[in-house]
């Protein structure tokens, strides 16, 4: 068990839904990273957030987004879903943003858009 | 990021150490070398890192290239436990945030 909680486990949608995937950092876990793990793609990082800001940027859709709450959890909001957009997502977390800091991933959440 | 390359697969016996070689050919001297694996069904998880030197922790040791072209990662002894697959990732320090770009791993066959 890692420490961070990603809720739901399992999600199962339709095309053109919106969804919201929640993630709760290991405690004193100051940033946060979701990335996504399909199939054809593999594992690509999403968006990276520190104490509330956002810090990173990687190959996230304009139909995406996140924010980092002042409690520290973090969602990511999917719309305008597609079937492409079926995959596994994880979250992971860190204590700080240095380079030698572990990154600590959550057992994922599971999209199935239909 | 600077690019790693890693064989698709190995495979290993139950009890038997496990060399996992990775290509870093254009790493530049602020490159991190970090391992993850992600077991079946699982999130990855981090196995090890370092920079320069070796480096050994209860999971495993990272031997490291003099010219840091190239690295290994060494589990001493694979269990069925450590099927996975393992990724080399190098984390650049001129990059904005510290995220992880994963490439397709090495797959770990261990057989009992």
């Amino acid at each position: 068990d890692s420490g961070v909680t990603q809720t739901p486990k399992h999600l199962i949608t339709a095309t053109g839904q919106r969804v919201t995937l929640r993630c709760s950092p290991r405690s004193g876990d100051l940033s946060v990273y979701w990335y996504q793990q399909s199939l054809d793609q593999g594992l690509q990082f999403l968006i990276q957030y520190y104490n509330g800001e956002e810090r990173a940027k990687g190959n996230i859709l304009e139909r995406f987004s996140a924010q980092q709450f002042p409690d520290l959890h973090s969602e990511l909001n999917l719309s305008s879903l597609e079937l492409g957009d079926s995959a596994l997502y994880f979250c992971a977390s860190s204590v700080g943003a240095g380079l030698d800091n572990e990154q600590f991933f959550g057992p994922g959440t599971r999209l199935t858009v239909l | 990021d600077a690019k790693t390359t890693q064989p698709n697969s190995m495979e290993s016996n139950e009890e038997e150490p496990v060399h996992l070689p990775c290509n870093h050919s254009t790493i530049s001297g602020t490159d991190y070398i970090h391992w993850y694996r992600q077991l079946p069904s699982q999130g990855p998880e981090y196995v090890i890192h370092g920079l320069t030197s070796n480096v050994n922790n209860r999971m495993a040791s990272l031997a490291i290239a003099e010219d840091r072209k190239s690295s290994t990662l060494i589990l001493h002894r694979a269990t069925l436990r450590d099927a996975a697959v393992y990724y080399c990732i190098l984390r650049d320090e001129q990059a904005a945030g510290n995220k992880l770009t994963f490439g397709g791993g090495t797959r770990v066959l261990v057989k009992p």
